[in-house]
């Protein structure tokens, strides 16, 4: 089951503007990751912040986490154009001795010029 | 650092056709490798992880029969689609990592668009 819930799924702001993107999930873990995705692309790793940790940084990007209640959320301050993409939380499930990394649904994010 | 590289990034092909992908760690040994598929505007869906030199685990509801993987060395897996048929069309995303230790990230490839006709 899906294990990562994002919201909104859909964002549109003005270039300049702040955007914040809030992810649930339903386990316990050992940290969790923001990933971007271009359209038609890969991913790409944005920040991992641990289960001990509430808060990181880094550049333009904030991260938060509360395993109270199980959500995080990540901020993306003065946006700017090349930041429209599909941003994902992940967050790891260990099964069998493995580690997989489970996704949100995704918030897809157009910044407007 | 950490680039994975998949090839191809565009494959169409006939129905009943075999097409093979190819995720390559560059710059790093990948015991373990991921392989994702991906439905337009939704997430990605984990479809196996394989271990260099062993059998890949599949999640439940993926054909291992359908979806050949082979993780023969550390710096490649191939994913083998098995006699496509258009309901396989889809985005395949590998990605790679050094270890499945907690914290240990994964890297991803560029994907491939797989458009069976």
């Amino acid at each position: 089951s899906q294990q990562g819930e994002e919201d909104p799924q859909a964002l549109s702001i003005q270039e300049g503007e702040n955007a914040t993107m809030n992810c649930s999930y339903k386990t316990s873990i050992n940290n969790l990751q923001w990933y971007r995705q271009n359209s038609g692309r890969g991913l790409v790793h944005l920040i991992l912040i641990r289960s001990n940790e509430r808060e990181k940084h880094s550049g333009r990007l904030r991260v938060t986490l509360d395993t109270s209640k199980k959500s995080s959320s990540l901020l993306i301050t003065a946006s700017r154009a090349a930041d429209t993409a599909s941003y994902f939380c992940a967050t790891d499930l260990y099964f069998q001795g493995a580690q997989k990394l489970v996704f949100g649904q995704g918030t897809r994010l157009t910044i407007n010029p | 650092g950490a680039v994975v590289s998949q090839h191809p990034s565009w494959v169409i092909c006939k129905s009943g056709t075999s097409v093979k992908i190819e995720c390559r760690s560059l710059d790093f040994q990948a015991t373990t490798m991921f392989w994702y598929r991906q439905f337009p505007k939704q997430s990605l869906m984990l479809m196996a992880t394989s271990n260099e030199g062993s059998k890949a685990t599949y999640e439940q509801g993926v054909e291992k029969d359908k979806f050949l993987i082979n993780h023969a060395s550390l710096t490649l897996s191939t994913l083998t689609v098995t006699s496509a048929h258009p309901e396989d069309s889809s985005f395949y995303i590998c990605s790679a990592s050094a270890g499945v230790r907690a914290n240990q990230p994964q890297h991803f490839g560029d994907g491939t668009r797989l458009s069976i006709l």
